[in-house]
């Protein structure tokens, strides 16, 4: 099984801010079947990012993924107050899911 | 628009059993895999099971093998997740996602239902 290690465990920026979030798989993620998701407290996770880099529908460009292998970044170029939230990256490998630990992005 | 609701979560004693269901609407259910992920209070996402398309792969995290079983049935748009056996530690919010097709990420979501195991 790959284990996601994300990190790190807590960013503290403010609004319009540079926020960079990894993710580190234990082995390498075959065909880039990396995705991060943002929840917010008593919400369901939302599909930011798939394949590594693509963004999903309706996601805003700031938010941008990059990476390949075992090392992948999660950038959102200019925080917005709605971005503060928890963020966590899965794969896919063997038939199986999963999920890193998840960093939380809070206000400076 | 699509929607996935889940339901059947409660209070349930160590060693019993609960059903959930996942009713979907606003896409051609029978072309997705759909998946189970759970969410203990204050924790991170743990993948629960899959399903294919037409129901005829399924599989399990090892946490929950040989406990769990998930099924579905196209014709009423909705996947099952039957939860025997049930420990402590299976208390969590479950999620039903659709997995996209070729990305294998999880595009849609539902609300979640919590299952308190507890005596």
């Amino acid at each position: 099984e790959i284990v996601l290690t994300q990190s790190p465990g807590t960013l503290s920026l403010s609004p319009g801010e540079r926020a960079t979030l990894s993710c580190r798989a234990s082995q390498s993620v075959s065909n880039n079947y990396l995705a991060w998701y943002q929840q917010k407290p008593g919400q369901a996770p939302r599909l930011l990012i798939y394949g590594a880099s693509s963004r999903a529908t309706g996601i805003p460009d700031r938010f941008s993924g990059s990476g390949s292998g075992t090392d992948f970044t999660l950038t959102i170029s200019r925080l917005e107050p709605e971005d503060f939230a928890v963020y966590y990256c899965q794969q896919y490998g063997s038939s199986s899911f999963t999920f890193g630990p998840g960093t939380k992005v809070d206000i400076k | 628009q699509v929607q996935l609701v889940e339901s059947g979560g409660g209070l349930v004693k160590p060693g019993g059993s609960q059903r959930l269901s996942c009713a979907a609407s606003g896409f051609t259910f029978s072309d997705y895999y759909m998946s189970w992920i759970r969410q203990a209070p204050g924790k991170g996402l743990e993948w629960v099971s899959y399903i294919s398309s037409s129901g005829s792969a399924i599989y399990y995290a090892d946490s929950v093998k040989g406990r769990f079983t998930t099924s579905r049935d196209n014709a009423k748009n909705s996947v099952y997740l039957q939860m025997d056996s049930l420990r402590a530690e299976d208390t969590a919010v479950y999620f039903c996602a659709r997995r996209t097709g070729v990305n294998r990420a999880f595009d849609y979501w539902g609300q979640g239902t919590l299952v308190t195991v507890s005596s």
